[in-house]
């Protein structure tokens, strides 16, 4: 059973406005979530992470927000660049580390 | 350090042919995972260990899936006998703080 879910398969945004993908999670004994990027042929590389204590965390123009009582975090990207074109994956941490499906993200210049 | 290391980096084999994939984390981190990437399912968690030791094998899909780890350095997914749909992209991904860092994955394809 998919215990983090990323509804939405595919974004596309133009370069300079915002991406917003979405995740929501059913196991509430998760203590971080992370968002990992991911190109073709490649590993996923770690983009951002949340305490499950914390509601927001920034890093640049990366902004992860946790709601808890929504078991739902959402990623935000001010502004795009086409170099941000690749697949997002959620991921929920306890002793496991869990993932969503992944959104395939295209910032169109 | 050079990373999580992943070989072979692709493996092309006949259906029945036992696979091995191995992977060697980043020293000084306990945990290891085994994913497994899929169109449908992203990446699905097969097998994770801490210091070594298998915590939750539930992702495994049939008894065909082995995984070991006989010290900090080295781990091993093993599948006997293989088939067409075991084709996908395998992840090892070690962890000693919080995020986990992936190898850049096997692909397999079995025909």
């Amino acid at each position: 059973d998919q215990q983090v879910k990323q509804n939405s398969p595919s974004l596309s945004v133009q370069e300079g406005r915002i991406s917003i993908l979405n995740c929501d999670y059913t196991n509430s004994m998760f203590d971080y979530f992370l968002w990992y990027k991911k190109y073709p042929a490649e590993g996923p590389t770690f983009l951002i992470s949340i305490s499950s204590i914390k509601d927001k965390n920034e890093d640049g123009r990366f902004t992860v927000f946790l709601n808890k009582s929504a078991k739902h975090l959402s990623l935000h990207i001010v502004p795009s660049q086409p170099g941000d074109s690749a697949v997002y994956f959620c991921a929920a941490s306890g002793g496991d580390m869990r993932f969503g499906a992944g959104t395939r993200l295209t910032v169109k210049p | 350090d050079a990373g999580v290391i992943q070989s072979p980096r692709h493996e092309v084999t006949e259906m029945g042919q036992e696979v091995t994939l191995r992977c060697k984390p980043i020293s000084g981190h306990d945990y290891l995972f085994w994913y497994r990437q899929t169109m449908m399912r992203g990446l699905e968690l097969l097998i994770y260990f801490n210091n070594n030791v298998p915590i939750d094998d539930s992702g495994m899909p049939e008894d065909r899936f082995s995984a070991k780890m006989p010290n900090a350095s080295f781990s091993t997914l093993k599948i006997q006998p293989s088939e067409p749909r075991d084709s996908a992209v395998y992840f090892c991904a070690s962890r000693g703080g919080t995020e986990a860092f992936f190898g850049q994955g096997t692909r397999l394809t079995v025909v």
